[in-house]
């Protein structure tokens, strides 16, 4: 089954940009990921999934046009413009993976984004 | 509006068992399936498993398939997770997620509110 790579930290500055990182393990690379966000206390929220070719799904609720997607090779990239304090929080990446007759999912182990 | 509603936290000791409820509205619930994950403190996620909101079916991970019992009653469009044999290290948030389709493969797009399970003699 895919393993999902996300450093553990990121940090950018009120008003910049960022681009946070998934990696899918080799042999995996038509794989499309989801990205979820995850604020301080809370459960996760889908924010968008990405393929090779770009945005896949539509934006889960509430998500700011500020955030995008990209796919390429094994990466998958979430970029969030113009960053918000609201926007700290820890992302992660997910995939579902057919294994025989059953399916598992997996995860990234996050990265937590800090907002200067 | 789509929400997934979760009961409260619960507190067991070793070897007991626990019973968390999802309580789904704003869509046709048989049209979807959940998922389960978890969350230990200051960890990453961890999917517990799945359950057909259509015909009960369910699918495990591996490493939770002999202790696991998921359900659904359609009736009160409520799905459940038992878990059982808990030990120290089953202390987590667990959540319940709404599976939709995306051509041959699923995304998690609505997240319950997480209910914590504590487990300490």
């Amino acid at each position: 089954q895919p393993v999902l790579t996300q450093p553990p930290s990121a940090s950018a500055s009120l008003g910049a940009s960022v681009t946070l990182t998934c990696t899918l393990s080799s042999g995996y690379s038509n794989y499309k990921v989801d990205w979820y966000q995850q604020r301080p206390g809370k459960g996760p929220q889908f924010v968008m999934r990405v393929g090779t070719g770009g945005i896949v799904k539509s934006k889960g609720d509430g998500i700011p046009d500020r955030f995008s997607v990209l796919g390429s090779g094994l990466n998958r990239y979430l970029t969030i413009k113009n960053i918000q304090e609201e926007d700290e929080s820890d992302y992660y990446c997910g995939t579902d993976h057919v294994d025989g007759s059953n399916f598992v999912w997996v995860f990234g182990g996050g990265t937590k984004l800090t907002v200067l | 509006q789509v929400h997934l509603v979760q009961s409260g936290p619960e507190v067991r000791k070793p070897g007991a068992s626990v019973k968390v409820s999802c309580k789904a509205s704003g869509y046709t619930f048989i049209n979807h399936g959940i998922s389960w994950v978890r969350q230990a403190p200051g960890q990453g996620l961890e999917w517990v498993g799945w359950i057909s909101g259509y015909d009960g079916r369910t699918n495990f991970a591996r490493k939770f398939q002999d202790r696991v019992i998921m359900t659904t009653d359609t009736s009160t469009t409520t799905a459940y997770m038992e878990l059982r044999g808990l030990r120290v290290d089953d202390t987590a948030a667990y959540y319940c997620a709404r599976e939709s389709p995306d051509y041959g493969s699923y995304f998690l797009d609505y997240w319950g509110q997480g209910t914590m399970v504590t487990v300490s003699s």
